[in-house]
């Protein structure tokens, strides 16, 4: 798997917007870059995917920058519940299915 | 999705035994994987478990310490043997699910375990 890059932590306001930044400057173009988050005392669990368009679902938004070498998780609307540790990871299935985890950015929601 | 569940949810064990953690998947699946969480880290991928084959191990991870079996599409365990104190972590197993062109895995609550 492609090395990511993300910052340690990060602090966000209550019911503000939060921007999750990850660089993957040596990104493959078959790599699809996937967001998991873990809560305290869980498991992770899958938050957003994308190959090269910005995408939309129920918990985020994924921008992901013309050439690929960076994306950025976005949070519209961050609760205490998103208190997490948030995972940038690539995967190129049709290389390796396994996932490999790296340290992930400790988001702190501040009420 | 997949939902799945781990017994036990946490234990404590002395240096020197064994424990058996299982894993239940509530369809049926292809590929499992098992990771250890040690305290304040990420997440560190053991091993793959595929049924029907010998589980695939990653480096620094061996059969004897962690055996694994897969007997089925919706089970799996991991056995940490002969523990010692820097075995306590976290374990958790994972399952993959296609999802289009791409898979997503999903996790386990994971099972604490401390030696003493």
């Amino acid at each position: 798997d492609a090395k990511t890059t993300q910052p340690n932590s990060m602090e966000s306001n209550e019911e503000e917007p939060v921007h999750l930044p990850c660089n993957h400057s040596t990104i493959s173009g078959t790599d699809y870059i996937h967001w998991y988050r873990q809560l305290p005392s869980q498991g992770p669990e899958y938050v957003i995917h994308g190959l090269t368009s910005n995408v939309n679902n129920r918990m985020a938004s994924l921008a992901i920058a013309e050439d690929r070498k960076s994306s950025t998780l976005i949070l519209h609307r961050a609760t205490l519940r998103d208190a997490a540790v948030y995972y940038c990871i690539l995967r190129d299935v049709g290389r390796d299915d396994k996932i490999i985890f790296g340290k992930g950015t400790r988001l702190h929601i501040l009420p | 999705s997949a939902v799945i569940s781990q017994k036990p949810s946490r234990d404590i064990c002395q240096r020197g035994t064994s424990l058996t953690i299982q894993c239940q998947v509530d369809s049926q699946v292809t590929m499992m994987f098992w990771y250890r969480q040690q305290p304040g880290q990420s997440l560190t991928l053991i091993a793959t478990a595929n049924q029907g084959s010998e589980a695939t191990y990653e480096s620094g991870f061996v059969i004897d310490k962690f055996p694994i079996s897969r007997p089925n599409l919706t089970f799996s365990t991991l056995t940490v043997s002969n523990m010692s104190p820097e075995d306590s972590s976290i374990y958790l197993c994972s399952v993959e699910v296609p999802r289009g062109p791409t898979d997503t895995q999903y996790f386990g609550p994971g099972t604490r375990l401390t030696v003493l």
